[in-house]
Order: structure tokens, then sequence, then C-alpha cells
């Protein structure tokens, strides 16, 4: 099956600066790579996605890129704000079975 | 907005005893699925529904069972409970299998003791 690794596991920077997450994946069949965010005691929710005919994709502060030879892919937060301050979550999955593979997530810690 | 709910919101039982985590989803979605998340190992999944009867295993499946006889609902049955399944779960949802995002209910915490 389908294998995401996902690093570092903390990330500490300050408030303006930027972050990176970096994924892999293993199943070359994977075609949508979405990113969750989860705040303390809440549940995960959808911040950006990104699909393999796609090599980068931005929302304001936020960016996805996309390296399908590679098997890698990151999240990029610019201009850090403590309430970005969680834990991220990459995750890959495979169209025909709908079925989200998750990496062990990123906790982000932006300091003022 | 109910969208998504998860019941009970915490739970503790003990070990050997069954018992069972609801999910409701308002949004007619065709695919649910339950994840468990422990410190560690991020999300993993252990069931999920193509549509009304219509389940299949996950990653991590043993000690669980689930039904899916109405759309809107997908229990989670742990049938004896161990130690080893106290976590947070969640259950999700999305409209197709054409990588449709995947809205996330409020979670369960459950412990065994």
């Amino acid at each position: 099956g389908e294998n995401v690794e996902q690093h570092p596991s903390t990330l500490s920077v300050q408030e303006g600066d930027s972050a990176v997450i970096k994924c892999t994946y293993s199943d070359s069949a994977s075609n949508y790579f979405p990113w969750y965010k989860q705040e303390l005691g809440k549940r995960p929710q959808l911040i950006i996605d990104i699909r393999s005919n796609v090599g980068e994709k931005k929302d304001q502060r936020i960016a996805v890129t996309l390296n399908k030879t590679a098997k890698h892919f990151s999240l990029h937060i610019t201009e850090t704000q403590p309430e970005d301050s969680a834990v991220y979550f990459c995750a890959a999955s495979i169209k025909r079975y709908s079925t989200l593979t998750f990496g062990k997530g990123t906790m982000l810690l932006v300091s003022p | 907005d109910a969208g998504i709910t998860q019941s009970p919101r915490y739970k503790i039982t003990e070990t050997g005893r069954q018992v069972t985590l609801m999910c409701h989803q308002t949004w007619s979605h065709s695919y649910m699925f339950w994840y468990r998340q422990d410190l560690g190992h991020g999300l993993r999944l252990i069931y999920y529904s193509a549509a009304a009867d219509i389940t299949d295993k996950g990653e991590v499946p043993d000690g669980y069972v689930v039904s899916r006889s109405k759309t809107e609902n997908f229990p989670l049955t742990l049938e004896s409970a161990t130690r080893s399944q106290t976590s947070v779960y969640f259950c999700a949802s999305s409209a197709s299998s054409k990588n449709t995002e995947a809205f996330f209910g409020q979670g369960t915490r459950l412990t065994v003791v």
C-alpha cells in the first residue's frame, strides 16, 4: 500500500519567517495530495490540495509544490503568524480508492 | 450546518466491553471513513465505506467492526475493547471518489481502562 513520510516532526520559527514541510510518497499511482491543519483539540481541516496534473498551487500565504518524478510534495507557509501554530498533516490518495494515507504530522510552533 | 457529527465526544470503558462510536453526516456524501489518531502515528485508516452496504478494511481494522445500513450513518464498534484501542477516533466523509475534500467530525476520545 501507499506510504507517506513527513519531515520534520517539529518546526519552530519566528513570526514573519517562512516554514516548509516536506512529504514523500511511495505509490506512483497516487494523484491527489491534500494538506490538513489540526489545532489542539480540534478536527483536521483542509487548507490546500494539489492534483497530479499540477506542479504548484498557491492560496495567499500558503503554497504547495509537487514533484511527481521524485514523489515529493511540500507545503510552504510565508510570513508565519502565531495562529499558524498547529499540527500539519500531508496525505496522498489513489483516485480509485478515495482513501487518504497520512504522514505522521509536523507540529509547527510560531513564536511572536 | 450540522455537517458531520460524532458521539460521544468522550468515552471511558473497561477492557473486554463492547463499545460503539457513532458518526452521522447530513451532506449525503457517498464515502465515509474511520481513522484513529495516536501520538507518533498520525491518522490511520480503520475502515471505509463507498456507499450504503459497501465497506472495506483500511490499514488497522483488527478488533473493529463497521456497518452502513444508511448513507448518513457509519457506526464503529469495538467488539471487545483493549487498552491498545485507547485513542482519538475521527470519522470523515467525502462526496465522491474523485479526490474531493474529506470533512472530519470533531472526534471521539476513547479511553480503555
